[in-house]
């Protein structure tokens, strides 16, 4: 069975840190990645995604993934976030095989100003 | 974009009553629409996989007889929750499937079953 596990579950960063989130998943084949994200009060938002290609990913407002098929790994990063980068964020893989999401745990990051 | 949207946003019901959950693509059809259930400070678990005209699919350990699903349209899909107790209190969210892998999602429902 596919599954996610989020490395961070709360991440708190001043202004202009720069962030990585860890994300690894677990399946045996052909997977594609997903990072989103949920403002306060707001609903799911894609950041990025992967599905095949380049595995640098670049998303929304300045968010980029690697995937790294070795480790199993999909970290999103961003070099200087800012407070409206105030969210939760959640890892997600999908299969080949059918539609369905598998989200992790979610990390919950609280930038300061 | 492609919008969902979710009615009612909250709703308090009394434990044994039954509470019906909407979720509507705005501007575009959807053949397959997508329940999850997030508890407080956890991830969203998939509930179910609903496809128009036919039978909702359920994830293990999800009781079919206590979330109905009915997607009879392709913009609309509803999630019945029967006999509700205080353990269904939860937020659910649902997606539509613009195609593959491709889901937008709705801005949830927060139940509150006293």
């Amino acid at each position: 069975a596919q599954s996610v596990s989020q490395h961070n579950h709360h991440v708190i960063l001043s202004e202009a840190a720069s962030l990585e989130l860890g994300c690894n998943y677990s399946y045996g084949g052909t997977v594609n990645l997903f990072w989103y994200v949920q403002y306060p009060g707001q609903h799911l938002q894609l950041l990025l995604k992967y599905f095949s290609g380049d595995p640098l990913v670049k998303g929304i407002k300045g968010f980029e993934a690697e995937f790294i098929k070795s480790k199993f790994s999909f970290n999103l990063r961003k070099p200087s976030v800012q407070w409206s980068d105030t969210a939760e964020y959640f890892c997600a893989v999908s299969s080949f095989r059918d539609d369905k999401i598998i989200f992790g745990k979610g990390t919950r990051l609280h930038i300061l100003p | 974009g492609a919008v969902v949207s979710q009615h009612p946003s909250w709703v308090i019901c009394k434990s044994g009553t039954s509470v019906k959950i909407e979720c509507r693509s705005l501007d575009f059809q959807a053949t397959t629409m997508f329940w999850y259930r997030q508890f407080p400070k956890q991830s969203l678990m998939l509930m179910a996989t609903s496809n128009e005209g036919s039978k909702a699919t359920y994830e293990q350990g999800v009781e079919k007889d206590k979330f109905l699903i009915n997607h009879a349209s392709l913009t609309l899909s509803t999630l019945t929750v029967t006999s509700a107790h205080p353990e269904d209190s939860s937020f659910y969210i649902c997606s539509a499937s613009l195609g593959p892998n491709e889901q937008f999602f709705g801005p949830g429902t927060r139940l509150t079953v006293l």
